[in-house]
């Protein structure tokens, strides 16, 4: 079965910029995470999903911070505006209800 | 709110021998999971390892096994035979009755030919 994607891969921005990451999980995998992780450091969960109810957004950070996960499926991250904080990789990851997770590839945000 | 923590940043251990990576977490959850991660340089997260609390088995996966004291909330990963294919980045990882899904900072290990 196809993993879980994501893109883009790499973006680099300027402070005060916005940019926005798109995940698509495994077909039939209702819950659905982001994920921060900064470099040296273990994934900090951002955001969580089951089918297109968030389940727990407690550590986004709303100001500046939002995601969505249209129809259950497809989800997408948005920051705005950046800061140099922000500087992470973003991992999307999928699974069925309360069981291993599958991870994306991440996409490695720079922020100048 | 559940943590994990992993006290070893880094280790390091030669060519088939055998490493143990420490975890510990804390929560009031009776019904949860427990996983090892695998973050190799510059690739994707991959499962190890899962535990069920509710299981007193300890879990074994080929060259893997945990060791898991849910009193002591304890959770550590005994490598055996170790290969240059291990060298990593290991996560422990929490998951909560609610699906929500807490990790420790990782262990990076470095297998030595």
């Amino acid at each position: 079965e196809a993993g879980v994607a994501q893109s883009p891969r790499y973006k680099i921005i300027e402070k005060r910029q916005s940019v926005a990451f798109w995940c698509n999980p495994i077909s039939g995998h209702a819950t659905l995470y982001w994920y921060q992780q900064i470099l040296g450091q273990g994934p900090k969960l951002l955001i969580q999903f089951q089918n297109n109810g968030v389940v727990d957004d407690s550590q986004l950070p709303k100001d500046r911070f939002s995601a969505e996960r249209l129809k259950g499926v497809d989800s997408t991250l948005k920051i705005q505006p950046a800061k140099l904080e922000d500087s992470a990789v973003y991992l999307c990851a999928s699974c069925r209800w309360r069981n291993e997770q599958f991870f994306g590839p991440g996409t490695r945000l720079t922020v100048l | 709110a559940q943590t994990v923590t992993q006290s070893q940043p880094e280790m390091s251990v030669q060519e088939a021998e055998t490493v143990t990576l420490s975890c510990t977490y804390d929560t009031s959850e009776n019904n949860y999971y427990l996983f090892w991660y695998k973050q190799p340089p510059s690739r994707q997260m991959i499962l190890v390892i899962r535990q069920e609390a509710y299981k007193q088995q300890n879990a074994t996966e080929n060259r893997f096994s945990v060791n898991f004291q849910k009193a002591a909330k304890s959770f550590s990963l005994k490598i055996s035979d170790s290969q240059l294919g291990d060298t990593a980045m290991y996560f422990c990882a929490f998951l909560g009755s609610a699906g929500k899904s807490t990790f420790g900072d990782g262990t990076t290990l470095t297998v030595k030919p």
